[in-house]
């Protein structure tokens, strides 16, 4: 089984709608984020925590909202899609501390298009 | 400018040809290193990792870090079809919360 998974895969909504990304992960990690990646943008982070009562902004939080329910999930909301939220949504886990922990462990991706 | 500048490529190579694939980064407090291997339709997996200046070999990847040139570079060698995928580079400093990524560079491998 995947240590990081995202549902759903692929998602296809209207301009105005709510929608939920989900993350779960097996790998115990305290830190978790949600990136979107566009092409030519790469990576931009979108909101990061480092345990259940810990939420921060990323670069581009704006139109986005999360909450972290437990230690092993964190979910993403975008409160009113918009065209330019058409992206692929990457969840991601990390380790606290120094050396190969700071690296960051990767979902399979969500799929998104706002129509 | 950006924190880390990647050329997207695409780069398309031969079977067995060695390959270069290199970053510029701003920051100079940028201390971890990293390279991700993107498949189509997949997220990223970790390749490599380095700390600080230096070289790093696994396999028939080396990684490079000059810090004084704010560079770093993945080297594979004897490269192989499936080895086409988006390579990433990112980078943190000791102190901060933020991963910085290149924008990746798509590399084809022709059998």
């Amino acid at each position: 089984d995947a240590d990081v998974t995202q549902t759903p895969r692929n998602r296809i909504t209207k301009t105005g709608k709510r929608i939920m990304l989900e993350c779960s992960q097996t790998k115990g990690h305290d830190r978790m984020y949600w990136y979107r990646q566009d092409p030519g943008l790469g990576l931009r982070l979108i909101y990061y925590s480092f345990d259940v009562k810990d939420i921060n902004k990323g670069e581009i939080s704006d139109g986005y909202s999360v909450s972290r329910q437990a230690q092993a999930k964190f979910s993403l909301s975008l409160e009113s899609a918009i065209p330019n939220q058409t992206a692929l949504y990457f969840c991601a886990t990390s380790l606290p501390g120094t050396g190969l922990g700071e690296t960051q462990y990767f979902g399979p991706g969500t799929r998104l298009l706002v129509l | 400018q950006k924190e880390v500048e990647q050329d997207p490529g695409p780069l398309s190579v031969p079977e067995g040809a060695i390959v270069s694939l290199n970053c510029t980064y701003s920051n100079s407090a940028f201390q971890y290193f990293m390279w991700y291997r993107q498949y189509s339709r997949k997220g990223p997996e970790l390749l490599m990792y380095t700390y600080s200046s230096g070289n790093k070999e696994d396999g028939r990847f080396t990684a490079q870090v000059d810090k004084s040139s704010k560079y770093i570079s993945l080297f594979i060698r004897d490269s192989q079809p499936s080895d086409s995928a988006t390579y990433l580079c990112a980078m943190r400093a000791n102190t901060g919360n933020q991963f910085y990524f290149g924008t990746g560079t798509s590399l084809t491998v022709i059998p």
